[in-house]
């Protein structure tokens, strides 16, 4: 069965510091990848998405994702993290057979400022 | 341009009661998904419908636990005698027919049994 993997549940980061989430998934076939933001008292949404194609995704707010295949891994990214970056962050992974949408279990992303 | 509605947003039931959460999607989404947030973890898949079907109920409990989605209104998820191990937060997305893979979130009912 697919899983995805959040490796850190709570980062803790200066304004203008760099930001790395990692992301990991497990299933073989064909996979469509999201992340979600989840801001304090709002719902999901969408921040960026990987279909096909390029591997590095740009997505809303500065944020950009690589889909790197041998790793199973579609780690996000910021070069400067701002205070509004703080909420919860959920990578989550979609086999392209099912409507079986997973999700990790969520990153929580304090910025300092 | 109204995104996916979903009532309550708050919910409080004694052990034994009905939940009924309701999902309003999107205007043109026929597609609804249920999510459940336990504390600490992601969400969990529970159930996919269409219009009057369901198309995939893998994630959904056995027992007590029912969704539908009519022709019209909103789809309803559905969890008799609650206990306590219902508590969560329970989300609700959809989707339209073309582009089936992103979908839409709602923000959420948070259901507390007592």
């Amino acid at each position: 069965a697919q899983s995805v993997s959040q490796h850190n549940h709570h980062v803790i980061l200066s304004e203008a510091a760099s930001l790395e989430l990692g992301c990991n998934y497990s299933y073989g076939g064909t996979v469509n990848l999201f992340w979600y933001v989840q801001y304090p008292g709002q719902h999901l949404q969408l921040l960026l998405k990987y279909f096909s194609g390029d591997p590095l995704v740009k997505g809303i707010k500065g944020f950009e994702a690589e889909f790197i295949k041998s790793k199973f891994s579609f780690n996000l990214r910021k070069p400067s993290v701002q205070w509004s970056d703080t909420a919860e962050y959920f990578c989550a992974v979609k086999s392209y057979n099912n409507n079986d949408m997973r999700f990790g279990a969520g990153t929580r992303l304090t910025v300092k400022p | 341009n109204a995104g996916v509605m979903q009532n309550p947003r708050h919910l409080v039931r004694r052990r034994g009661q009905e939940a009924r959460l309701r999902c309003s999607p999107m205007k043109g989404h026929s597609h609804v998904y249920w999510y459940r947030q336990l504390p600490e973890e992601g969400l969990k898949f529970m159930v996919y419908l269409q219009k009057e079907n369901i198309i995939d109920e893998s994630g959904m409990p056995k027992e007590r636990f029912s969704a539908e989605f009519p022709k019209e209104g909103p789809s309803i998820l559905r969890i008799q005698q609650v206990v306590r191990g219902d508590s969560a937060a329970y989300f609700c997305a959809s989707s339209d027919s073309q582009s089936s893979y992103e979908q839409y979130f709602g923000p959420g009912t948070r259901l507390t049994v007592t």
